[in-house]
């Protein structure tokens, strides 16, 4: 079953605004991952955080991983609308393969 | 560098039909190799990865079988496609020695079944 599960599923915010998106898993993780999906497109790794480190930043993004709750975050600052897309956490496990959640939808509003 | 290609980049087949889609990876050796499918509005759902060649590891019982014949391609085959087959299908790889690190995607086939 699939153990990343973003909340919320759908997020609409004007540009300029920050987006956050949370992401909760199951089990224990070697690393959590971002990644984004345009329409119709495949997915481009955003960021990748491991199960030691609590935040990690990379341009506008600002990712954290609570290990404890099981639980990451996403916060894309100073939205644009070039953002609008659908975001999707990883879970990395022991074995050789990545578990996706179900994704955020975010559209940013000019 | 590297780059991982997907083709057909759309299919439509009707019911019954078998099916082929080919992922084939360049400028890296010995990667891991991944089929996903995605059903529209959906997350990714992992059918097959691969460790090497003729190594083949399913996910989930269905209608569809993987092969790696040689070790940078990958192929997504069904002998008789049913509706539920429909999807995005997406290949991605990962360097050998860090599976669970960042996977670099294809840009996928759309696959219609009618």
């Amino acid at each position: 079953s699939q153990q990343g599960e973003e909340d919320p599923q759908a997020l609409s915010i004007q540009e300029g605004e920050n987006a956050t998106m949370n992401c909760s898993y199951k089990t224990s993780i070697n690393n959590l991952q971002w990644y984004r999906q345009n329409s119709g497109r495949g997915l481009v790794h955003l960021i990748l955080i491991r199960s030691n480190e609590r935040e990690k930043h990379s341009g506008r993004l600002r990712v954290t991983l609570d290990t404890s709750k099981k639980s990451s975050s996403l916060l894309i600052t100073a939205s644009r609308a070039a953002d609008t897309a659908s975001y999707f956490c990883a879970a990395g496990q022991g074995a050789q393969k990545l578990v996706f959640g179900q994704g955020t939808r975010l559209t940013i509003n000019p | 560098s590297q780059t991982i290609h997907q083709w057909p980049a759309t299919l439509v087949q009707p019911v019954g039909s078998p099916l082929s889609l080919e992922c084939t990876v360049e400028g890296t050796s010995n990667p891991n190799l991944y089929w996903y499918r995605q059903a529209a509005g959906r997350g990714l759902q992992l059918l097959f990865y691969s460790v090497g060649i003729g190594q083949i590891s399913s996910e989930v019982p269905q209608n569809l079988s993987a092969s790696r014949p040689q070790d940078r391609q990958f192929i997504l085959s069904s002998k008789k496609l049913l509706l539920s087959d429909s999807g995005f299908y997406l290949c991605a790889w990962t360097p050998r020695d860090k599976p669970t690190d960042t996977q670099y995607f294809g840009p996928g086939t759309r696959l219609t079944v009618l």
